[in-house]
This record gives C-alpha cells, sequence and structure tokens, in this order.
C-alpha cells in the first residue's frame, strides 16, 4: 500500500515570500511525482511533475525530488495571493495497481496581501 | 475544447438508494478514474478503468461498481447508497501514455450527501 503523506498546515507566508510545501512518500518503487494545485470547490489542476532527482523549475514553481529520502517539495517564489490554494502531492509507480496516482491529503497554503 | 462532464453537480439522496453519477469525456481518453475526496483524506481512488470492458477495483471499491461499455462513459453506481459514502466525487482521465506526465484532466466533482 502506498503512502504519501503531507503536513496539512494550513501554511501561511506573506505575499513575496517562498512558500515551502513538502511530500515523503512510502513506495521506493515509485518513478514520477505530480504536483497538483485545487482552488476551494474546484478541481484539481497538474501544475508540475518531476521524475529525476534534483531540481526542476517552472516559473515561479520549483519541484525537488531526492529519491534517496523518499521526499519531494515544491517551492513557490514570490508567491501571490492567487496561489492561495490546497496543494496536493502525487505519486505513481510503474507496475501493476501502482500505476495510478496516490494523491497525499494536501497542504492548505494562504498568502497574505 | 475537449473535456470532462460529470452529472449531477448535487444529490441528495436517502440511505439504501441506489445512485449512479455519471461522467463523460471528450479528450478520447482510453483510461478512466473516480476518486473520492473527504477532509483529511485527500483523493481515494474507488474504480478506474484502461479502456472498454476493463474496470478494476481501487482503494476504496466496497459498496461502488463502475462499468465501461465505451470510451468515453465511466458511470459509478452505489448499490446502496450508504452514510459513509457522504463526500465529493471526481471524475478523471488520461491517455494511455500517462506513462510520460501523469496527467489527470478532472471533471467539476459531485457532490453527495446521503441522509
Amino acid at each position: 500500500q502506498k503512502e504519501v503523506e503531507q503536513n496539512s498546515g494550513p501554511l501561511s507566508v506573506p505575499e513575496g515570500a517562498i512558500a515551502s510545501l513538502n511530500c515523503t512518500y512510502s513506495d521506493r518503487g515509485s518513478q514520477s511525482f505530480f504536483w497538483y494545485r485545487q482552488y476551494s470547490g474546484k478541481s484539481p489542476e497538474l501544475i508540475m511533475f518531476i521524475y529525476s532527482n534534483g531540481d526542476k523549475e517552472d516559473g515561479r514553481f520549483t519541484a525537488q525530488l531526492n529519491k534517496a529520502s523518499q521526499y519531494v517539495s515544491l517551492l513557490i517564489r514570490d508567491s501571490q495571493p492567487s496561489d492561495s490554494a490546497t496543494y496536493l502531492c502525487a505519486v505513481k509507480g510503474v507496475s501493476g495497481s501502482a500505476r495510478q496516482l496516490t494523491f497525499g491529503s494536501g497542504t492548505q497554503l494562504t498568502v497574505l496581501p | 475544447d475537449a473535456e470532462i462532464t460529470q452529472s449531477p453537480r448535487h444529490k441528495i439522496t436517502e440511505t439504501g438508494r441506489q445512485v449512479t453519477l455519471a461522467c463523460h469525456q471528450t479528450w478520447n481518453h482510453n483510461n478512466m478514474f473516480w476518486y473520492r475526496q473527504d477532509l483529511g483524506h485527500g483523493l481515494r481512488l474507488i474504480h478506474y478503468s484502461y479502456g472498454v470492458q476493463d474496470t478494476n477495483k481501487g482503494e476504496v471499491s466496497d459498496g461502488y461498481s463502475v462499468s465501461r461499455s465505451n470510451t468515453e462513459d465511466l458511470p459509478l453506481t452505489l448499490e446502496s447508497a450508504a452514510s459513509s459514502q457522504t463526500s465529493v466525487y471526481f471524475c478523471a482521465s488520461s491517455s494511455t501514455g500517462t506513462g510520460v506526465t501523469g496527467e489527470l484532466f478532472f471533471g467539476e466533482g459531485s457532490r453527495l450527501t446521503v441522509l
């Protein structure tokens, strides 16, 4: 059984600051890692994915992966009030039932103006 | 534009009744999924399908069933609704090549209340 753990928060940061969201996973066979953003009352949407150890940057977002530590994080630079949402970490294996995504419970982020 | 639609968006029913939530996608995706979302639990997989006539149980499948008779639709049926099935239900789809990105495209959700 795959487990994906996230700090539930809520996490509050001031506008312009860096928000750091963390996620750990239990299945060492996991190969792909995803961050979804979910605004209140809306459906999740993909914002980042990462496969390889290290950092992956996309605009103000950086995903960081450390497979040895089974840890993946999302950094949001220059945080904006519009970034206020719940961020879901998701993990995917490569075979059998592990091929579908397993989601963490999400971290609620509030960016204060 | 391609999309994935769920209906009804809101449903109130009574314990013991059968309920069906519809999901229709025009992405022509082979993979379709049903998740439920509850406070503190995130998204939990109920059932999934990798193609027509293929269905598989997910993490929380008890009390739910699905059928896949065509590419576009994956209805979710609650045979005998229970109060524990009060939740927000999300349908999602992805292409066969999801091994590349894993991106799921979600419907807008169906909020089900079982009284």
